[in-house]
């Protein structure tokens, strides 16, 4: 079974308007962590945000947010006042600390900015 | 500092010959991994060393791949015998697992080598 999942392809997204990429997970294992990564068309990866199960708090890091709800194992990243450099391909990755150290990622959501 | 490395960059061989893949990770990172992304994919897990632990290869495809890694540093994918379905992009990442980091130690990637079979 897929553990995450992205449903969205592909999203566009005006300059300077927020946009919410979809990511949902299935777990047993009550302790996991969930990572966000950005993939500009360079190809580098690059770590957005985590977010740990058990965290009180959404985790916030600059104009990234997630939107964490724990009950629907859903991990949505929220990015605010998008920029034109934000177009790139968004993976969604967890890890459960239960098992091996190995994050399993999505399949990713490519998001363009119009000016 | 330095960031992971990867080379070379760009590799095109033909059907049936072996390639090699390095990865220099970050200095003082204890785990590194190596993930496959064919074109338009999300990342394929091929193999994870942690310290002095035995390798996880459960991702690995087949027999023809194999991955090294020597004195807790620098790795080396190897594919023998290449097919062109082999052609993809590895991603080899390194982080710094600890035992009270409670699994939110951030994975930090190379630029990947583009692998291209004739």
């Amino acid at each position: 079974a897929q553990k995450i999942t992205q449903t969205q392809p592909g999203m566009f997204v005006q300059e300077k308007e927020a946009v919410t990429l979809d990511c949902t997970y299935d777990t047993s294992d009550p302790s996991y962590g969930l990572f966000w990564y950005k993939q500009p068309s360079s190809g580098e990866m690059i770590f957005l945000i985590y977010q740990g199960s058990y965290d009180q708090q959404n985790a916030t890091e600059g104009r990234y947010s997630l939107n964490f709800q724990k009950a629907r194992k859903s991990a949505n990243l929220v990015i605010s006042a998008s920029q034109l450099g934000d177009s790139a391909m968004y993976f969604c990755a967890m890890r459960e600390l239960g098992g091996s150290y190995i994050p399993t990622f999505g399949r990713g959501t490519s998001l363009i900015v119009h000016p | 500092g330095a960031g992971v490395s990867q080379s070379p960059s760009n590799k095109v061989t033909e059907k049936g010959k072996d390639v090699e893949l390095r990865c220099d990770p970050i200095s003082g990172h204890t785990a590194l991994y190596w993930y496959r992304q064919s074109l338009g994919q999300g990342l394929e897990f091929l193999i994870y060393f942690q310290g002095n632990s035995a390798p996880d290869k459960s991702g690995l495809p087949s027999d023809r791949f194999s991955a090294e890694r020597t004195g807790g540093s620098v790795s080396t994918l190897t594919i023998q015998r290449t097919q062109q379905e082999d052609s993809a992009v590895y991603l080899c990442a390194s982080s710094l697992v600890t035992s009270g980091g409670a699994g939110k130690e951030t994975q930090y990637f190379g630029p990947g080598t583009r692998l291209l079979v004739l």
